[in-house]
């Protein structure tokens, strides 16, 4: 059973690019939310998709935008990055349709370094 | 607002010894806490859960946590430490609303178990 899976790992963008990053969540799962964790500190809700809408979003700029596709994978969107958005990326699926379960489990991260 | 506070940035153990990595909640309404740990550059692990129910839950790897309604506090603990448990440790609150729900982490508290 595959858990959530992001790609990529990885990234080096520089100030005022944009970045796509991608998440497959777990088997079963068809709600993914994302957080971004900056260096030492705990992670922060960024927002969650549900049936292909953003259902909630935290205190983040218009800057930061999503997608849910068919399938329940998501991407994340960063435009005109900032040398503060590096951080590591979080994506977390859980169940909210038939059975729901109050658990979010997360993908390991995609590290993005803006320069 | 509704939030967790972790009060220790680091907790030192012994191995063998029993451990305890603090929590206290700021909830209006039913609390659904959880701990996730972290390990170097990877994402977090969902240890347990206390949406309802018994007052001591238990978890993943020997982990168990205590729901105290009265000190308001869910502390996580384990009777005898390991060196591999030496990890990043959040606490989280996960808040519903109409349109969906989301996780607020705490800032996290080291645990460092040592020989």
């Amino acid at each position: 059973d595959a858990g959530v899976t992001q790609s990529p790992t990885h990234l080096i963008k520089t100030r005022g690019q944009q970045v796509t990053l991608r998440c497959s969540p777990k088997s079963g799962h068809d709600t993914v939310s994302w957080y971004q964790q900056a260096l030492g500190q705990g992670p922060q809700f960024i927002f969650q998709y549900y049936e292909e809408e953003e259902r909630q979003r935290g205190n983040f700029p218009d800057r930061f935008s999503g997608h849910q596709f068919p399938n329940y994978s998501s991407e994340l969107n960063v435009n005109a990055l900032l040398l503060g958005d590096s951080a590591l990326y979080l994506c977390a699926s859980s169940m909210r349709g038939t059975g729901f379960s109050y658990e979010q489990y997360f993908g390991p991260g995609t590290r993005l370094t803006v320069t | 607002a509704q939030s967790v506070a972790q009060p220790e940035d680091q907790v030192n153990v012994a191995e063998g010894n029993p451990l305890t990595v603090k929590c206290t909640y700021s909830v209006s309404g039913n609390p659904y806490l959880f701990w996730y740990v972290q390990y170097p550059n990877r994402g977090l692990q969902f240890l347990l859960k206390y949406i309802t129910g018994d007052n001591l839950v238990k978890g993943s790897y020997g982990f168990e946590a205590e729901f105290n309604k009265s000190q308001t506090s869910f502390h996580l603990k384990k009777p005898s430490a390991l060196v591999s448990d030496s990890a990043l440790y959040f606490c989280a609150v996960l808040i519903l609303t109409g349109g969906g729900n989301k996780l607020t982490f705490g800032t996290g508290t080291q645990l460092k178990v040592e020989l």
